[in-house]
């Protein structure tokens, strides 16, 4: 069956621009998770989407960083105003359930370089 | 802020040798470990998830064990391949279900 789908794959944008990831999760899967990984940098968590509790947020670096999911499926990350310190591979992951046994289901990613 | 180590950072081998590389993690607040494998211009695809102490999984010639009390996982490979280049990621749950906190990986490159 189909796995997670991340758009686009690759996205380069001048500094100051906003942008927005897309993210599929697997269908059926009620988790949903962003992380991104920085050059050299270990993956970090970003943001975390169960069912229709409210988001855990607590991974966003500033206050330029928004995620949204619609619907319970298709999240996008907005990135506003963007910096060079931003140019990262951001990965979206989904889970069949919330718990810490559930293994994670990872995109491709989305390739993102700031200029 | 949790700390997950990986050592080694890289580690090269031939192929047919066998080899293992090592997470640490707070021994504290555990909840789950995962170990995943991330090849070049793929996504990280998951090996093991593991919650109790001593625990050990098989998948073909990869294998996992978990020490919860000192906080250590170790990843196996028998007699290695080159399929087997990748990155090996390790990630630990504490206290929350949402949360993974990754290590930095163990690169691994098999050679002929």
């Amino acid at each position: 069956g189909a796995g997670v789908s991340q758009s686009p794959s690759n996205k380069v944008t001048e500094k100051g621009k906003d942008v927005e990831l897309r993210c599929d999760p697997i269908s059926g899967h009620t988790a949903l998770y962003w992380y991104r990984q920085s050059l050299g940098q270990g993956l970090e968590f970003l943001i975390y989407f169960q069912g229709n509790s409210a988001p855990d947020k607590s991974g966003l670096p500033s206050d330029r960083f928004s995620a949204e999911r619609t619907g319970g499926s298709v999240s996008t990350l907005t990135i506003q105003r963007t910096q060079q310190e931003d140019s990262a591979v951001y990965l979206c992951a989904s889970s069949s359930g919330s718990g810490s046994n559930q293994p994670q289901h990872f995109g491709d990613g989305t390739r993102l370089s700031i200029l | 802020i949790l700390n997950v180590e990986q050592s080694p950072q890289s580690l090269h081998v031939q192929e047919g040798d066998s080899t293992n590389f090592t997470c640490s993690f707070p021994s504290s607040n555990f909840y789950a470990l995962h170990w995943y494998r991330w090849e070049t211009a793929k996504s990280p695809e998951a090996l093991f998830v593991m919650t109790l102490n001593g625990d050990e999984k098989k998948k073909g010639r990869i294998s996992a064990t978990l020490n919860t009390k000192e906080g250590y996982s170790y990843l196996y490979i028998k007699g290695s391949q080159p399929e087997d280049s990748a990155t090996y990621l390790c990630a630990v749950n504490t206290g929350t279900a949402s949360k993974l906190t990754f290590g930095t990986g163990t690169r691994l490159q098999v050679m002929l």
